[in-house]
């Protein structure tokens, strides 16, 4: 069964670098969104991506974050200066044609900033 | 609370018996769904109910949705040792962007 994957699956990166996660959605897939969960908090959607534009963030997605499906298969998450608070496991999910879809998540990465 | 909370927050039973967790929400819905996360896992999609169905079953798996009380069950019957797992309410307010808000979770444990 085709699945989600995401890499790396762990990224340790000090305060204030720059950190790029990446994700391969299933491959006909056309919804594609991100989630966090901070060690002991529930998930929480961070952004949804459809048709090469995001279509809703979150107040956590500020400047700081950015999306990008560079090219039709990669789903990246940027995060340019990276913030204590921005600890968490991240999870890519992709849905198929419709945005009620059930969404296939991958296994995330586990970001830590020291 | 807030959006899709689950109750009970941890739940422990033996292999055979029956377990039901319930999500409660506060906003309107488009639909509503179960996920089960295993320990350092993703979150995998089990059932989704729309606002306007009250019932649905998957296998050992039975969701009811009551729109009027904001509330929704998930039924496992028959558990099995490898049902533990945190299982997660997760509602979609609006159903045009697949924005979903996660409750804090029920771990349910199995015991063999």
């Amino acid at each position: 069964e085709p699945e989600v994957t995401q890499t790396p699956s762990h990224q340790v990166t000090q305060m204030g670098q720059e950190v790029i996660l990446r994700c391969v959605p299933i491959s006909n897939h056309l919804y594609f969104y991100w989630y966090r969960q901070i060690l002991g908090q529930k998930v929480e959607f961070l952004v949804s991506f459809y048709n090469n534009e995001i279509s809703e963030k979150s107040e956590i997605f500020d400047d700081q974050f950015s999306v990008e499906r560079p090219d039709g298969s990669n789903f990246t998450l940027k995060i340019r200066s990276t913030k204590l608070e921005d600890s968490a496991m991240y999870f890519c999910a992709s849905g198929p044609w419709g945005a009620e879809q059930p969404q296939h998540f991958g296994d995330g990465t586990r970001l830590s900033i020291l | 609370s807030q959006q899709g909370e689950e109750d009970p927050q941890a739940l422990s039973i033996q292999e055979g018996e029956n377990a039901t967790m319930n999500c409660s929400y506060k906003t309107s819905i488009n639909n509503l769904q179960w996920y089960r996360q295993n320990s350092g896992r993703g979150l995998v999609h089990l059932i989704l109910i729309r606002s306007n169905e009250r019932e649905k079953h998957s296998g050992r798996l039975r969701v009811t949705l009551d729109t009027s009380k904001k509330s929704s069950s998930l039924l496992i019957t028959a558990s099995r040792a490898a049902d533990t797992a945190s299982y997660f309410c997760a509602t979609d307010p609006r159903g045009n962007t697949g924005k979903l808000i996660f409750g804090q979770g029920t771990t349910l444990q199995v015991k063999p």
